[in-house]
């Protein structure tokens, strides 16, 4: 079946530093990426959707110069949390998605920022 | 404004007991819901779903309702195992293609006990 592989599966970082996480469909080709941030025990929040080659669109309320999203190939999205402070800290999850396959979900980054 | 939402943060049940976990929408215009089991630091991985054309979907010991003019659906699990255990979140999305984007609930953590 569809595979993506998130990476990395946790970081932990500095204040003020940037972080990328980088998310890759193993064996399809995906059309379209989303991003996610799941704070404990609630939803998965969607930040922001990105298709192949285009500027990602962002949901009401993400900044999109703090998180920098690009979606260079059909098999590559990276997530880079810019200037990171301790509320960014959060579980941040991909999920790629083609049109016949549907959605296919990566494992998830746990960012600790210190 | 949660469009989806699951009241109830936990559910317990017998091994070998049906499971029902239910989610509730506020967005009409809403085509197809899908169900995920979530173990923590994992990503999401698909379980069933139900296209608003139709009230009912089975695969194996899950089967998913759909009740459009409550806007309400449930996942029932017969029986229930304990590798059931698990965080389930139910999705939403408006129109047909596996590209859209989905909006989830909050999440119902259900333990199943040997």
């Amino acid at each position: 079946g569809a595979v993506v592989s998130q990476h990395p599966s946790w970081v932990i970082c500095k204040s003020g530093t940037s972080v990328k996480i980088e998310c890759r469909s193993l064996d399809f080709q995906a059309t379209t990426m989303f991003w996610y941030r799941q704070f404990p025990k609630q939803s998965l929040m969607l930040m922001a959707t990105s298709n192949e080659g285009s500027k990602a669109t962002y949901e009401q309320g993400v900044e999109k110069d703090k998180f920098l999203i690009n979606h260079a190939s059909l098999t590559l999205s990276t997530l880079t949390v810019t200037s990171a402070h301790p509320e960014d800290s959060s579980f941040y999850i991909c999920s790629a998605s083609d049109r016949v396959d549907g959605y296919t979900f990566g494992s998830g980054t746990r960012l600790t920022v210190v | 404004d949660q469009q989806v939402k699951q009241n109830s943060p936990s559910l317990s049940v017998q091994e070998g007991r049906i499971s029902i976990l239910n989610c509730d929408y506020t967005n009409s215009m809403f085509d197809y819901f899908l169900w995920y089991k979530k173990y923590p630091a994992e990503g999401p991985t698909f379980l069933i779903s139900i296209s608003s054309i139709k009230d009912k979907n089975e695969d194996g010991r899950f089967t998913v309702f759909l009740n459009k003019s409550a806007k309400h659906l449930s996942l029932h699990i017969v029986p229930s195992q304990p590798g059931d255990s698990a965080v389930y979140f139910c999705a939403a999305r408006r129109g047909s293609s596996n590209t859209g984007k989905l909006i989830f609930g909050q999440g119902t953590t259900l333990q199943v006990k040997p």
